[in-house]
């Protein structure tokens, strides 16, 4: 059963257009919400993240918007580059004993093509 | 300077064996972590351990024990390898185990890739 639900599987968007990956989420207690990019044969790195109490993040050509009452947020990727091909995770963190632990969405692997 | 370091890269053994994956951090962080990524790249966390504490186990078979021996290093032993083992594994870390409502950077190391043959 997945947490966090990311669609699409796979996406491939032309140089210059705008990428747009998406995920959902049940658990309410869900309270930071990151998004990591893999390039093949590398770790995730941080993106951009957002807090539930924001309904849009902007960093550069990245923008998260949040929609807490659809338990949904997405990635937007303006002027797609070709190295912006990569793998996208969204995630949601949530407490745990002890800690805190963050579920990773399945992933969209994005290419844009020149 | 690479923040968190994995060794070895690649690791291809036989069913059977028992191997290790060391991890090291430089950031000074409190937190480490075990992720497994599969053939179709789902990442689920395993093991997460803050200043050498085990916080979090997931339901990862005993073969899988990790240790902390110090707040750097969270190493990941593995006996009785078997096919479905193959994948690949990460280590990651972060400043602190997380404070409610505040932001956390998880910062991974290059992966193991392990081949269970």
């Amino acid at each position: 059963q997945q947490q966090v639900k990311q669609s699409p599987q796979s996406l491939i968007v032309q140089k210059g257009g705008i990428s747009i990956i998406n995920c959902a989420y049940e658990n309410t207690a869900f309270d930071y919400f990151p998004w990591y990019q893999q390039f093949p044969g590398k770790g995730p790195a941080l993106l951009i993240a957002i807090r539930p109490d924001v309904s849009e993040k902007k960093e550069g050509r990245f923008t998260i918007s949040f929609n807490k009452s659809a338990k949904q947020f997405s990635l937007h990727i303006m002027d797609s580059q070709p190295g912006d091909s990569a793998t996208y995770f969204c995630a949601a963190r949530e407490g745990y004993t002890g800690g805190f632990k963050t579920i990773f969405g399945a992933g969209t692997r994005l290419f844009v093509k020149a | 300077d690479t923040a968190v370091s994995q060794t070895p890269k690649y690791l291809v053994t036989q069913m059977g064996n028992d191997k290790s994956i060391k991890c090291e951090q430089n950031l000074g962080h409190d937190t480490m972590y075990w992720y497994k990524q599969d053939s179709k790249k789902f990442l689920k966390i395993m093991f997460s351990y803050n200043n050498k504490e085990l916080i979090i186990n997931e339901t990862v078979p005993n073969r899988f024990s990790p240790k902390s021996p110090d707040k750097a290093h969270l190493n990941l032993h593995i006996n009785s390898l078997e096919l479905g083992d193959s994948a690949v594994y990460f280590c990651a870390s972060s400043q602190k185990a997380g404070l409610a409502g505040g932001e956390e950077t998880q910062y991974f190391g290059p992966g193991t890739r392990l081949l269970v043959l």
